[in-house]
C-alpha cells in the first residue's frame, strides 16, 4: 500500500492556460474521487469513478473541467482556460467502495 | 439542503485539557458520519466512522465521537489532548455511501 499519490504537487498557471493533473489510487481500489479545497473551506466534491465509468459529477463543475479514468486504474483531471477562480487545492481521494476515503497530499493550483 | 455544519473555525486548548469539536448534519433516515484529520502538509487521514450499531465510536489517537440522532450531531471529543493533536478537523456526511460532503473545518491548536 504505498498511497494516494498526486502529481504535481504545485503548479502555476497563467489565465487562460490549460492544466493536467494525475492521480495514481491505491491499486485495489476501484472508486476514485475528486475534490477542491480552498482556503478556510472543507473539500468540495467534484466527480467520482467506480472503475472507468464516471458515476457522478458536481453541478457545481463547469464545463472547463474534464475527468477521466480511461483503464480504471489512474485518472487525469484537466482544466481549460483556467481562470484566478479555478485556483485551489485538488484532492484525490480512493476506496475500495466501502466509506474509507484515503487521501493524497493534493495538487496546489494558482493561476495568475 | 444536505450540509455538515461546523460552528467552532478555530479551537485553542492546553495540552492535557479536554477537548470537544462540533459537528451538526442535515437530518435523513440514514447517514454515515466521519471525522478526518488534516496534518500540516499531509492529505486527510480517517479518525473515525459511525456506520450503524453504537452511537459511540472509537477512533485512533485515543478520539471519539457520539452520534445523537436527535440533536442530528456527531461530536468529536478528547479526554486529554497532547501537542501532536494540533491539525485541522473536517467531519463530513453521506446520505447514499458514494458522495461525501465535508463541514469547513475545525482548527485544533494544542497550547503547552
Amino acid at each position: 500500500d504505498t498511497g494516494v499519490s498526486q502529481n504535481p504537487r504545485h503548479k502555476i498557471t497563467k489565465r487562460g492556460q490549460n492544466v493536467t493533473f494525475r492521480c495514481d489510487p491505491i491499486s485495489e481500489h476501484n472508486r476514485l474521487y475528486w475534490y477542491r479545497q480552498t482556503l478556510g473551506q472543507g473539500p468540495e466534491f467534484l466527480t467520482y469513478f467506480q472503475n472507468e465509468a464516471q458515476l457522478e459529477k458536481s453541478r457545481l463543475l463547469s464545463d472547463r473541467f474534464s475527468a477521466e479514468r480511461p483503464k480504471g486504474s489512474f485518472s487525469t483531471l484537466e482544466i481549460q482556460r483556467t481562470e484566478q477562480g479555478d485556483s485551489a487545492m485538488y484532492l484525490c481521494a480512493s476506496s475500495r467502495g466501502d466509506e474509507k476515503l484515503f487521501f493524497g497530499s493534493g495538487t496546489q493550483l494558482s493561476v495568475l | 439542503a444536505q450540509s455538515v455544519t461546523q460552528l467552532d473555525s478555530q479551537v485553542p486548548v492546553f495540552e492535557e485539557a479536554p477537548v470537544e469539536l462540533r459537528c451538526n448534519y442535515s437530518s435523513s433516515v440514514s447517514v454515515y458520519l466521519f471525522w478526518y484529520v488534516q496534518y500540516p502538509n499531509q492529505g486527510l487521514q480517517l479518525l473515525l466512522k459511525y456506520l450503524s450499531g453504537s452511537t459511540l465510536v472509537k477512533g485512533i489517537n485515543g478520539f471519539e465521537a457520539e452520534f445523537n440522532k436527535s440533536q442530528t450531531s456527531f461530536h468529536l471529543r478528547k479526554p486529554s489532548v497532547h501537542i501532536s493533536d494540533t491539525a485541522e478537523y473536517f467531519c463530513a456526511v453521506s446520505y447514499t455511501g458514494n458522495q461525501f460532503y465535508f463541514g469547513t473545518g475545525t482548527s485544533l491548536t494544542v497550547i503547552p
